[in-house]
């Protein structure tokens, strides 16, 4: 199973909605990761968590809230978006996180009304 | 301050060519290089990566070159297929940040048959 996978696949919200995104894999891996796309844009990182602990925070708002389970699941929590937050959310995982190739989900694609 | 430049928005060939696309990057300390493909509203699936120790990795139709000298790298496909057409990313790590991938923008191909 070399698969992450991400639901929901597409969401819509309010900008006063509270939703969650969530990422799963079960390939061992120890490092998952949340990344933010517009459209015609490269990737951005926003957090990496390494064996279940928050390793990396690049400065996100804190209407996203990320969440780490256990060593297969990872959620964002989203409340009071506003409507700039639409984008594809990718979740990646890399086995250690140390200079290897990272394994993405096929995103969900967030808009924010 | 963009440390990965693919410089070409854009390139289109005919089914059966070769496909080069090119990656500046600026950041000496960069030591690990990969290529991903996306196709639109779906995750960057990982193609082939290069460790800076060596010049060239192949695997199947795809081939990455590295020039450290000209911190540059290109990927070549041959022969090119329809199937091949999406965006791909450049992207790059250094050993010393855990977790950081560097994207650059991304060139669409475009492969007619």
């Amino acid at each position: 199973d070399t698969e992450v996978t991400q639901t929901p696949k597409h969401l819509v919200m309010g900008m006063t909605n509270k939703k969650s995104l969530k990422c799963e894999q079960h390939m061992g891996h120890r490092a998952m990761y949340w990344y933010k796309q517009k459209a015609k844009k490269p990737p951005e990182l926003m957090f990496v968590y390494s064996y279940e602990k928050l390793s990396i925070n690049e400065s996100v708002p804190s209407r996203f809230s990320p969440e780490c389970p256990n060593s297969s699941l990872l959620n964002l929590h989203l409340h009071a978006l506003q409507p700039e937050d639409s984008a594809l959310y990718l979740c990646a995982s890399s086995l250690t996180g140390f200079n290897e190739k990272l394994f993405f989900g096929s995103g969900t694609q967030l808009s924010v009304l | 301050d963009q440390q990965v430049k693919q410089n070409s928005p854009s390139l289109s060939v005919q089914e059966g060519r070769i496909s080069i696309l090119n990656c500046d990057y600026t950041n000496s300390m960069f030591d690990y290089f990969l290529w991903y493909k996306k196709y639109p509203a779906e995750g960057p699936t990982f193609l082939i990566s290069i460790s800076s120790i060596k010049d060239k990795n192949e695997d199947g139709r795809f081939t990455v070159f590295l020039n450290k000298s000209a911190k540059h790298l290109s990927l070549h496909i041959v022969p090119s297929q329809p199937g091949d057409s999406a965006v791909y990313f450049c992207a790059a790590s250094d050993s010393g940040s855990n977790y950081k991938l560097t994207f650059g923008k991304g060139t669409l191909l475009t492969v007619n048959p």
